[in-house]
C-alpha cells in the first residue's frame, strides 16, 4: 500500500536557522514525490517535485530510495516560509497523489 | 486564465440533507481530482476524472457519494444523506493530463453538517 509519513505536526524554528521537514514514504516500486505548501490564506500550490531536481523559493529535496525518504529542506529560513507543507505520492500509471499528514512550520524572527 | 474555482466557499446543511458541490477547473485541462480535507484525516484522494470519465474512484467513502463531469468541464460532487463526519474542505484540482503533472487546486468548499 502506498504510504507518506511526515512526522512532525509542527516544526518551529528561527528565521536565518536551516529546516528540514521530513517526508517517508512507503512503495515498493519508483514513485513520483511532491512537496505542496498552502500559506495562510491562499490555496494549496505545487512547491517542488523530485523529477524536476530544482531549487524553488531556497528549498531542495532528495529522493532517498534507500531510506525511502524525500525530505525538503532549506539552509536559511526566512519569515515568509511559514505555511503548511504537505509531502506527495503519486504512484507510475495512477493519476492521484497521496498525502502525508502535513507539517506546520513557523519561522520566528 | 483563471485558475481553479469552486463553489460554495461554504456551505452549512442539515444531517440528512444533500448537497452538491461545484468544480470549474482550468480550461484545457482533461484531468480532474477531488480530494477532502479534514481533520485528523490529512488530504484524502475521493476520484479522479480523465475527460468526463472517472477511471478512479477508488477514494469515494461511500456510496452516499457520487460525482460527474460534463463536457469535459464542470465536475459536481454530489453527497446525499449527509452526515456530520462529511464535515471537510472538499477540493479540486485539476491537471493538463493525468499523471505526474501539477495539479493545480481551487480554494475549496468548507462543508458544515450540522
Amino acid at each position: 500500500a502506498q504510504r507518506v509519513t511526515q512526522p512532525e505536526k509542527l516544526l518551529s524554528v528561527f528565521k536565518g536557522a536551516p529546516v528540514e521537514l521530513k517526508c517517508n514514504y512507503s512503495y515498493s516500486g519508483s514513485p513520483e514525490l511532491f512537496w505542496y505548501v498552502q500559506y495562510s490564506r491562499q490555496r494549496l500550490q505545487l512547491l517542488l517535485r523530485h523529477i524536476s531536481r530544482e531549487s524553488i523559493k531556497g528549498f531542495t529535496a532528495d529522493l532517498n530510495k534507500g531510506e525511502t525518504s524525500f525530505h525538503l529542506k532549506k539552509p536559511f529560513a526566512q519569515e515568509e516560509d511559514s505555511a503548511m507543507y504537505y509531502c506527495a505520492l503519486s504512484s507510475p500509471g495512477a493519476q492521484k497523489l497521496v498525502f502525508g499528514q502535513g507539517t506546520r512550520l513557523t519561522i520566528n524572527p | 486564465g483563471a485558475g481553479v474555482s469552486q463553489s460554495p466557499s461554504n456551505k452549512v446543511t442539515e444531517k440528512g440533507k444533500d448537497v452538491e458541490l461545484r468544480c470549474d477547473p482550468i480550461s484545457g485541462h482533461t484531468a480532474l481530482y477531488w480530494y477532502r480535507q479534514s481533520l485528523g484525516q490529512g488530504l484524502e484522494f475521493l476520484i479522479y476524472f480523465q475527460g468526463n470519465s472517472a477511471p478512479d474512484k477508488s477514494g469515494l467513502p461511500s456510496d452516499r457519494f457520487s460525482a460527474e463531469r460534463t463536457g469535459g468541464s464542470v465536475s459536481t460532487l454530489t453527497i446525499q444523506r449527509t452526515q456530520q463526519e462529511d464535515s471537510a474542505v472538499y477540493l479540486c484540482a485539476s491537471s493538463f493530463e493525468g499523471g505526474p503533472y501539477e495539479q493545480y487546486f481551487g480554494p475549496g468548499t468548507r462543508l458544515t453538517v450540522t
